[in-house]
C-alpha cells in the first residue's frame, strides 16, 4: 500500500529566509505525488505535483518541490518565505485510480 | 471562474437527525470525491463518482451516503450523525480517474453536531 510521511508537525521560519517541509514515501510502482496547501477553516489549494520529468516541479506561489528516487523524497522548498505562507502543507500520494493518500500535515509558520 | 462551491460553508445539526451538505462545480469535471476531515488530521476519502458510476470506500460508515444528480451537483447525506461525525467536509473534483490527475478542492462544510 502507498503512503506518504512527514515527519515535522510544526516548521518554523523568518520571513525572508528559504523553507522546506519535508515529504517521504512509498509506493510500490510510480510515485505521482502531490503537494496542497490549506488555511484556517478553507479547502486544500493545490500548489504542485509530480508525474515524471524534471526532479524540480515549479507551481504556485513561488513553491517548488524537488522529487528524489534514491531518498523517496519529495520535500516542498520556497527560497523566501512570507508570512501569508502560513498554513497547513500536505503531501500527497496517488495510490492508483487517482485516489490521493495524504499525509499527516506540516503546519508551516512564518514570523516576521 | 470555474470552481467548486460547498454550501453551507457551517452547518449545525443534532444528534441522529439527518443532514444534507452540498457540493457543486463548474468545471465540468466528470469526477466528484467526498473526504472527512477531523481536526488538524488528514482528509480521508469517503467516496467518489465516476460520472453517475458510485465508488464507495471500503471502511466507509453505511451512516454515510451520496447522490449525485447531474455532472454539476453532488450531496453527502448524514442518515443519523454522531458526535464522532463532527468534521470538515470536503468535495473535490478531477476531469478524470487517471493516476496523477490534479484533485480540485471546495471550501469545505464545518459540521458541528450537538
Amino acid at each position: 500500500a502507498q503512503s506518504v510521511a512527514q515527519p515535522e508537525d510544526q516548521v518554523n521560519v523568518a520571513e525572508g529566509n528559504p523553507l522546506t517541509v519535508k515529504c517521504t514515501y512509498s509506493v510500490s510502482g510510480n510515485p505521482y505525488l502531490f503537494w496542497y496547501v490549506q488555511y484556517p477553516n478553507r479547502g486544500l489549494q493545490f500548489l504542485l505535483k509530480y508525474i515524471t520529468g524534471d526532479n524540480l516541479v515549479k507551481g504556485s506561489y513561488g513553491f517548488e518541490a524537488e522529487f528524489n528516487k534514491s531518498q523517496t523524497s519529495f520535500h516542498l522548498k520556497k527560497p523566501s518565505a512570507l508570512v501569508s505562507d502560513s498554513a497547513l502543507y500536505f503531501c500527497a500520494v496517488d495510490g492508483g485510480g487517482n485516489k490521493l493518500t495524504f499525509g499527516t500535515g506540516t503546519q508551516l509558520k512564518v514570523e516576521l | 471562474d470555474a470552481m467548486v462551491i460547498q454550501n453551507p460553508r457551517y452547518q449545525v445539526t443534532q444528534f441522529g437527525k439527518p443532514v444534507t451538505l452540498s457540493c457543486s462545480q463548474t468545471l465540468n469535471h466528470n469526477v466528484m470525491y467526498w473526504y472527512q476531515q477531523k481536526s488538524s488530521q488528514a482528509p480521508k476519502l469517503l467516496f467518489h463518482y465516476y460520472d453517475k458510476d458510485f465508488n464507495n470506500e471500503a471502511d466507509t460508515p453505511d451512516n454515510f451516503q451520496s447522490r449525485r444528480p447531474n455532472t454539476s451537483f453532488c450531496f453527502l447525506d448524514i442518515r443519523s450523525p454522531g458526535l464522532g461525525d463532527a468534521a470538515m467536509y470536503l468535495c473535490a473534483t478531477s476531469w478524470t480517474r487517471s493516476v496523477g490527475e490534479t484533485q480540485y478542492f471546495g471550501p469545505g462544510t464545518r459540521l458541528l453536531v450537538l
